[in-house]
């Protein structure tokens, strides 16, 4: 069956440290999407690519970074982490071709930083 | 300014009775509304969608409902269970942008 993984699950890291999580869908989707999610906010988009090499900025890009070397993986990665920056992080995916924009959600990963 | 509220309060009813979760926006012109369901410690699940033209949606004993006057959707859960306990969450497709609004959800729960 096709799916949506993140890894890790669970990362304490320190103020400072550069920070990559990874996020890999076998759903063959052109769409991913990267969003963290914090009590009160709800989930906020920080960067999504529709497709190899395509990388956008979402409303809450600041400190991160993606890039799309193939379909199946969006790796974020965090330049230099702030204890702001904790939180939970989802990647999805969705299909290019299905105009509702329906997505498909990773497990998230929780991120700690001391 | 363009915004997507649900009730922050957690909804909490009974087994058996009808749960009714409310999904406002104001300023979006949405072609697709859609419903997820997200358990603690996972991912948001698909639930549901009801396009602009469409009044009412039935998947079991979920109904949707979509009135575009009024900006606003209802999401009914009939004959609720405590399984049913969860955060439920709304989001805006404005179709063919290929992004969905969210809004931040609610958290029902159903107490035997």
């Amino acid at each position: 069956d096709a799916e949506i993984t993140q890894s890790p699950r669970h990362k304490i890291t320190e103020t400072g440290r550069q920070v990559t999580l990874a996020c890999h869908q076998t759903w063959n989707h052109n769409n991913m999407f990267w969003y963290r999610q914090d009590l009160g906010h709800g989930l906020r988009l920080i960067h999504y690519s529709y497709g190899v090499h395509d990388t956008n900025k979402g409303e809450v890009s600041d400190g991160y970074s993606v890039s799309r070397s193939n379909t199946e993986d969006l790796p974020l990665t965090l330049e230099s982490a702030a204890s702001s920056q904790t939180s939970v992080y989802f990647c999805a995916s969705s299909d290019l071709d299905k105009h509702t924009d329906t997505q498909y959600f990773g497990p998230g990963t929780r991120l700690t930083v001391l | 300014s363009q915004k997507i509220e649900q009730n922050s309060e957690a909804l909490n009813i009974q087994e058996g009775k009808t749960a009714t979760l409310t999904c406002n926006y104001t300023n979006y012109s949405p072609a697709y509304l859609q419903w997820y369901r997200q358990d603690p410690g996972r991912g948001p699940v698909f639930l549901l969608l009801i396009r602009e033209n469409e009044k009412e949606k039935r998947k079991e004993r979920l109904k949707v409902t979509f009135d575009t006057t009024l900006k606003q959707s209802l999401f009914h859960i009939t004959a609720s269970q405590p399984a049913d306990s969860a955060t439920y969450l709304c989001a805006l497709s404005l179709g063919g942008y290929n992004k969905l609004i969210f809004g931040a959800g609610t958290r029902l729960a159903v107490h035997p």
